[in-house]
């Protein structure tokens, strides 16, 4: 079965460094997501991606947050100067459509120090 | 009200009982629906998209109620690897095209 993948799966960074979350979402899906999870908390939306552009995104997806999709394959989520509270769980997700369900990759575990 | 909303729980549950979580959401026009488990520290995992007319799939029934505005899932025979947080989403499909995310309800089957 297709499956989302996520690399790397935990990656610990300085506060104030930069920071590259790559996802290779399922071929045939039109629609990628970036979502993350604080230990103990719920899963949140942080940006929507379709046709080549942002959809959507929260308000949680500031002017440090930013999305690319550069070959058709992977579709990276880039944080430009992280905070301790940047440290999470981040989940790639794609869809065939926008009203099909979500598949979401393995996550890569981010942690600022 | 909160858009999605659900019982966190936790529901402790010996195995082979029925148990069952309701989650409510805010947004009428809300178009889809499903039910995700996710285990600690692990990805969402899709468990069943919850259609008009109810749906089932084994041992777990989901069912829409869009007059309350609210969906189920009912797990029958409850077995140990059923002990996981079970996720309510909503796609609300507006020009948004927003998919929110319930907390979770924690549910711990008992030997």
């Amino acid at each position: 079965e297709p499956e989302v993948t996520q690399t790397p799966s935990h990656q610990v960074t300085q506060m104030g460094q930069e920071v590259i979350l790559r996802c290779v979402p399922i071929s045939n899906h039109l629609y990628f997501y970036w979502y993350r999870q604080i230990l103990g908390q719920k899963v949140e939306f942080l940006v929507s991606f379709y046709n080549n552009e942002i959809s959507e995104k929260s308000e949680i997806f500031d002017d440090q947050f930013s999305v690319e999709r550069p070959d058709g394959s992977n579709f990276t989520l880039k944080i430009r100067s992280t905070k301790l509270e940047d440290s999470a769980m981040y989940f790639c997700a794609s869809s065939e459509n926008g009203n099909s369900p979500l598949h979401f990759g393995n996550g890569t575990r981010l942690t600022v120090t | 009200r909160k858009e999605v909303e659900q019982d966190p729980g936790p529901f402790n549950v010996p195995e082979g009982a029925t148990v069952a979580f309701n989650c409510t959401y805010s947004n009428s026009a809300s178009q889809s629906f499903f039910w995700y488990r996710q285990d600690c520290r692990k990805e969402p995992k899709l468990l069943m998209s919850v259609y008009s007319s109810g749906n089932e799939d084994g041992r777990f029934t989901a069912q829409l109620n869009r007059a309350s505005q609210y969906i189920s899932l009912l797990i029958r025979d409850s077995k140990l690897s059923d002990s996981a947080t079970y996720l309510c989403v909503v796609n609300n499909m507006n020009r948004d095209d927003k998919i929110i995310f319930g907390k979770g309800t924690r549910l711990h089957i008992l030997p």
